[in-house]
């Protein structure tokens, strides 16, 4: 069975400073997705970012980027710039990969990390 | 972008009664959805996976007589707790996938909060 474990329960940096949340996962699977989800105060899950382990080219949207070490498996989030928005819990996220027919694959979920953006 | 919303957003129920929330992918069709518990400030738990025109399979621990659930279209599915205590309060989210994004994404609705008294 895959795990996800997320290290950090609560950071917490000032308004335009970089922060990394760290997540590492287990898994024999040779092909899978990895996400970073973001759940504001409003609970509303929102995708951040997406990363797809066949691929070795590192994940960007915008600010966040991820640095994805298969080996290791290891697979963090880097927030540039941090706003106050940027106010959430984040979680990491492992799925294997879709099966054709049978469709979706669940979602393992880390404990998450609070992150608070100070003004 | 793929919207998913749920209703109610909130309810309150007596202790003993049952309580339907539903599901629905608003702009794309969802072969697969899936339905968490989330407790306060902790991660979703799965609950079980909802696949359209089938019986949900659920997660080890989970009840299927108290927790029913019915996907009888590619864009509703419904979770019914059935005769609620107060255990069972919480914060209720679906998810569901697109069936034609190969990456597998899921898109999440907004939550159903849940008070039994």
């Amino acid at each position: 069975a895959q795990t996800v474990t997320q290290s950090q329960p609560e950071m917490s940096v000032q308004e335009a400073e970089t922060v990394t949340l760290s997540c590492t996962y287990d898994t024999s699977e040779n092909n899978y997705y990895l996400f970073w989800y973001k759940q504001p105060p409003s609970r509303q899950m929102i995708l951040v970012i997406r990363q797809e382990a066949y691929k070795q080219q590192n994940a960007t949207e915008n600010r966040f980027s991820v640095n994805f070490q298969k080996a290791a498996k290891s697979f963090s989030l880097k927030i540039s710039d941090s706003q106050l928005g940027d106010t959430a819990m984040y979680f990491c996220a492992f799925m294997k990969l879709p099966i054709p027919i049978q469709g979706a694959q669940k979602l393992v979920f880390g404990q998450g990390t609070r992150l608070t953006i100070n003004p | 972008g793929a919207v998913v919303s749920q209703h109610p957003s909130w309810v309150i129920c007596k202790s003993g009664t049952s309580v339907k929330i539903e599901c629905r992918s608003l702009d794309f069709q969802a072969t697969t959805m899936f339905w968490y518990r989330q407790f306060p400030k902790q991660s979703l738990m799965l609950m079980a996976t909802s696949n359209e025109g089938s019986k949900a399979t659920y997660e080890q621990g989970v009840e299927k007589d108290k927790f029913l659930i019915n996907h009888a279209s590619l864009t509703l599915s419904t979770l019914t707790v059935t005769s609620a205590h107060p255990e069972d309060s919480s914060f209720y989210i679906c998810s569901a996938r697109d069936r034609e994004a190969p990456s597998g994404e899921q898109y999440f609705g907004p939550g159903t909060r849940l008070t039994v008294t």
